[in-house]
């Protein structure tokens, strides 16, 4: 089955960008969406954004200004930048795939994986 | 954005007894051209990733438990465990898909009692 993996550096300084990679083996990239989602330690899930295979993008409004994500259908990849981080962008972040089925996508998340914490610290 | 808002925050239930946990979104999930109900449900161990439960609000995703059940409809939605389980104590999580961006209830810790 699809399996998801977060990669990236664990600890991001202040005011810097946070760059993470989401490695899916096990099944394609193509004609899915592709969300990040994160969540402070302790507390809830927040969605960051999705991209489509083609390239599509949607971001959560109150992040747009500092989010890209990026597809490598090659390499059955997706990457997130944060830019300009702070101490409130401290999280696991997750990435996970959205549900499509004859044509028609939705954003229940399925599956998920296993999470990368990032500390943004000094 | 739509606000899911869940109750209670958290719950203890004895083994073998019913657990409701409830969902309530701050504008309709009910799509009239389809008659669908845009909501998940999700379960969050201790360091896990959370796992998908329901969807279209009462759908059971393949491998769950029967023992899980979504219902409601609008703005109201329930999860209900009818006989909890001692692998059932997590944290649980409603999600909205209605409308962009998806939003997450708060969540509601399970325990036993």
């Amino acid at each position: 089955q699809v399996q998801l993996q977060e990669s990236g550096p664990g600890l991001v300084k202040p005011s810097e960008t946070l760059s993470l990679t989401c490695t899916v083996s096990g099944g394609s990239i193509n004609n899915y969406y592709w969300s990040w989602i994160r969540q402070p330690p302790g507390k809830g899930l927040e969605w960051i954004g999705y991209i489509y295979s083609s390239g599509s993008t949607n971001y959560n409004p109150s992040l747009k200004s500092r989010v890209t994500i990026s597809v490598d259908t090659s390499k059955n990849q997706l990457s997130l930048k944060l830019t300009s981080v702070t101490a409130a962008d401290t999280a696991v972040y997750y990435c996970a795939r959205g549900s499509c089925s004859s044509g028609s996508c939705w954003d229940w998340f399925d599956p998920w994986g296993q999470g990368t914490l990032v500390t943004v610290s000094s | 954005d739509i606000v899911m808002t869940q109750s209670p925050d958290s719950l203890a239930v004895s083994l073998g007894e019913r657990a409701t946990i409830n969902c309530k979104s701050s504008r309709s999930l009910l799509y009239s051209s389809n008659n669908k109900n845009y909501l998940a449900w999700y379960q969050q161990k201790p360091g896990q990733p959370p796992k998908l439960l329901t969807y279209w609000a009462s759908t059971r995703e393949s491998g769950v438990p029967d023992r899980f059940s979504g219902s409601g409809s609008g703005t109201d939605f329930t999860l209900t465990i009818s006989s909890l389980q001692a692998e059932d104590v997590a944290v649980y999580y409603c999600q909205q898909y209605y409308s962009s961006p998806p939003t997450f209830g708060q969540g509601t810790k399970l325990g036993i009692k």
